[in-house]
């Protein structure tokens, strides 16, 4: 089956900064990376996804980048805010089941 | 509200007692998938429905445990004999069935077993 792996565990940036998650997956059928984020308590939401046959997205000041040779993909927040602070989980998918990294907890300092 | 909806949010139990959890997808959903979450790790998938269809088990899911959707609609998680290592957040997930698309997840339902 599909192995995620996610770095770092945890993140901490000033206000301001940019933050970058990365992610790696084994299987080289998986097309599709989705990023949800995880508040506190909350339910997971997606944020970004990519699709195998694209690059890079980007929607505001989150981007994802893919590079399919490599199979890893990368999240990137630019203009970091105190609500960016969450639990952030990359997954990996080939239509039907999907695989989530371990997570990373990334805290904004005001 | 038109989103996945889980009951009950909380369950506390006592070893060896049974559970069964609800999940009511998004109307217009035909899969539905049932993941664990444990403290600081991400969403273990257990199961998969597509309408009232289990296609896939994870090997995580033990004799104990068994997931029905009978109608294609709603679906319950059931955990029998429970242990303390079944404590965990149970999440339920639907999605549409074109391709791979949009996990829209549930609040879940947290099992604490003493």
């Amino acid at each position: 089956g599909e192995n995620v792996e996610q770095h770092p565990s945890t993140l901490s940036v000033q206000e301001g900064d940019s933050a970058v998650i990365k992610c790696t997956y084994s299987d080289s059928a998986s097309n599709y990376f989705p990023w949800y984020k995880q508040e506190l308590g909350k339910r997971p939401q997606l944020i970004i996804d990519i699709r195998s046959n694209v690059g890079e997205k980007k929607d505001q000041r989150i981007a994802v980048t893919l590079n399919k040779t490599a199979k890893h993909f990368s999240l990137h927040i630019t203009e970091t805010q105190p609500e960016d602070s969450a639990v952030y989980f990359c997954a990996a998918s080939k239509g039907n089941q999907f695989y989530f990294g371990t997570g990373t907890s990334l805290t904004v300092i005001p | 509200d038109t989103g996945v909806s889980q009951n009950p949010r909380h369950k506390i139990t006592k070893r060896g007692q049974n559970v069964t959890f609800r999940c009511d997808p998004i109307s217009e959903h035909n899969r539905l998938y049932w993941y664990r979450q444990t403290l600081g790790q991400g969403p273990e998938f257990l199961t998969y429905f597509q309408n009232e269809a289990q296609l896939e088990k994870s090997r995580l899911l033990s004799d104990r445990f068994s997931a029905e959707r009978p109608k294609g609609s709603f679906s319950t998680l059931e955990i029998q004999r429970t242990e303390q290592g079944d404590s965990a957040m149970y999440l339920c997930a639907s999605s549409l069935s074109q391709g791979a698309g949009e996990l829209f997840f549930g609040e879940g339902s947290r099992l604490t077993v003493l």
